[in-house]
């Protein structure tokens, strides 16, 4: 249980273009979502978080018009990167936080989406 | 403010080897949770253990075995009879537990055991 589907796992994109990433929670309604994002090595870098309803809490030094988060429902969140640049290029994670009835309070992770911007 | 060093980037042993890697955290929280997840190449985050600040006991899960000691702040992980199938890069996080409740991860340690 408690699994976050996340699409598209790849995706190759032109510079100046944008692109939508899913996540959606399979089994489970998630009222908070974090999405990340991890360069070559690093480590996770926390984006933003989403809430359910209302807007998104960035990260500081994360520019909110470029990238943009929907949490229309309390089964998906969208990240969106607006006119995509090569310094873009990432993998990006989404992961939903888990109540106390599910896996002790834990976070269930997306399986991630490598975005290249040529 | 919350953080978690992983001071070990790269570790590398040859197969059958124990190996530990290192986390060390600060948090002004009484209550908090720690947790440690694997990153094999594919990318996805898996799951490994969590352990809340009231539970000092280690923790062991077939070859895996979690030292938590919250006199030095420290999380350790060891794997015992390394095998290469454990080749991932190992996060250690720790839950805030105001506001939203996110994770700060460390750095990550790249392990690599080789035949």
């Amino acid at each position: 249980g408690a699994v976050v589907s996340q699409h598209p796992s790849r995706v190759i994109c032109k510079s100046g273009t944008s692109v939508k990433i899913e996540c959606r929670s399979l089994d489970f309604q998630a009222t908070t979502m974090f999405w990340y994002r991890q360069f070559p090595k690093q480590s996770l870098m926390l984006m933003a978080t989403s809430n359910e309803g209302s807007k998104a809490t960035y990260e500081q030094g994360v520019e909110k018009d470029k990238f943009l988060i929907n949490h229309a429902s309390l089964t998906l969140s969208t990240l969106t990167v607006t006119s995509a640049h090569p310094e873009d290029s990432s993998f990006y994670i989404c992961s939903a936080r888990l109540g106390a009835l599910q896996l002790n309070y834990g976070y269930t992770f997306g399986s991630g989406t490598r975005l290249t911007v040529v | 403010a919350q953080k978690v060093t992983q001071a070990q980037t790269e570790i590398s042993v040859v197969e059958k080897e124990d190996v530990t890697l290192d986390c060390v955290y600060e948090t002004r929280d009484t209550t908090y949770y720690l947790f440690w997840y694997k990153q094999p190449p594919s990318g996805e985050l898996v799951f490994l253990i969590r352990r809340n600040s009231f539970d000092e006991q280690n923790e062991i899960s077939g070859r895996y075995s979690w030292n938590f000691q919250k006199s030095t702040s420290s999380f350790n992980f060891t794997i015992t009879a390394s095998q290469v199938v454990d080749s991932a890069v190992y996060f250690c996080a720790l839950r805030v537990i105001q506001g939203a409740q996110k994770l700060v991860f460390g750095q990550g340690t790249r392990l690599t055991i080789n035949p």
